[in-house]
């Protein structure tokens, strides 16, 4: 399974917005609704902050969005906060097999 | 609801080790349980996966010498490494997914060093 592509990294200043693609292929992004995204700051396990392209688990900010079209998948940050600088991954269902993750983003705050 | 790894370690090329993924709040047995790992300074890579039923996949580099198991009793995921290599050396996380590879227990991750 070949990783899922992302920029390598992202910024904006505080209360900016920040998106980030997540592009794969027909058997894996485009062929499911089933994109996570996660986030990880440094020296920590990754947190889930988004599943299935869209949908937010409990006490995850609403600044937090996906989407997706096509091959690719979007998070949006909006009204970036100092505590978003972190790395993000995105990852997706590929059918009855392992998962597979993006390349990562490392998101700066200006 | 969590996860907690041990079993990480210095080891030589070539050796065994086998990592443990004990859990609390859920059954291992009626979800997706994965390891995770990620090599230092790294993206994460998913290794293996088993399957509510029993099902288990690897990811390339690991199939033919990781093996993930689990006892329904001890409430243990397992991952059995042999023949190690170098490029084996990362953090191994234990991870239970939704059902579609979305992960939403993390453990804290436990370290794997292959070097002689």
């Amino acid at each position: 399974q070949s990783a899922l592509t992302q920029p390598p990294s992202a910024s904006g200043s505080p209360g900016q917005t920040v998106s980030i693609s997540c592009t794969g292929t027909d058997g894996d992004v485009g062929g499911h609704d089933y994109v996570s995204w996660y986030q990880q700051h440094p020296g920590k396990a990754p947190k889930l902050i988004i599943f299935a392209v869209n949908k937010r688990p409990s006490g995850v900010p609403d600044r937090f969005s996906g989407s997706k079209s096509g091959n690719t998948a979007s998070l949006t940050v909006s009204g970036l906060q100092t505590e978003d600088e972190a790395d993000y991954y995105c990852s997706s269902y590929a059918g009855w097999n392992v998962g597979v993750f993006g390349t990562g983003t490392k998101v700066t705050v200006l | 609801v969590q996860v907690v790894e041990t079993g990480g370690g210095l080891i030589q090329p070539g050796g065994s080790l086998r990592l443990s993924c004990a859990a609390s709040g859920f059954s291992v047995s009626n979800n997706y349980m994965n390891w995770v790992r990620q090599a230092p300074g790294k993206g994460l890579e998913w290794v293996s996966i088993m399957y509510p039923g029993g099902d288990t996949y690897y990811t390339d580099s690991a199939r033919g010498r990781f093996t993930i198991s689990r006892d329904k009793t001890k409430n243990t995921v397992y991952l059995q490494m042999n023949s190690l290599r170098a490029d084996d050396t990362a953090t191994y996380y234990c991870a239970r997914d939704l059902g579609a590879r979305d992960v939403d227990v993390w453990g804290k991750g436990t370290t794997v060093t292959v070097s002689s």
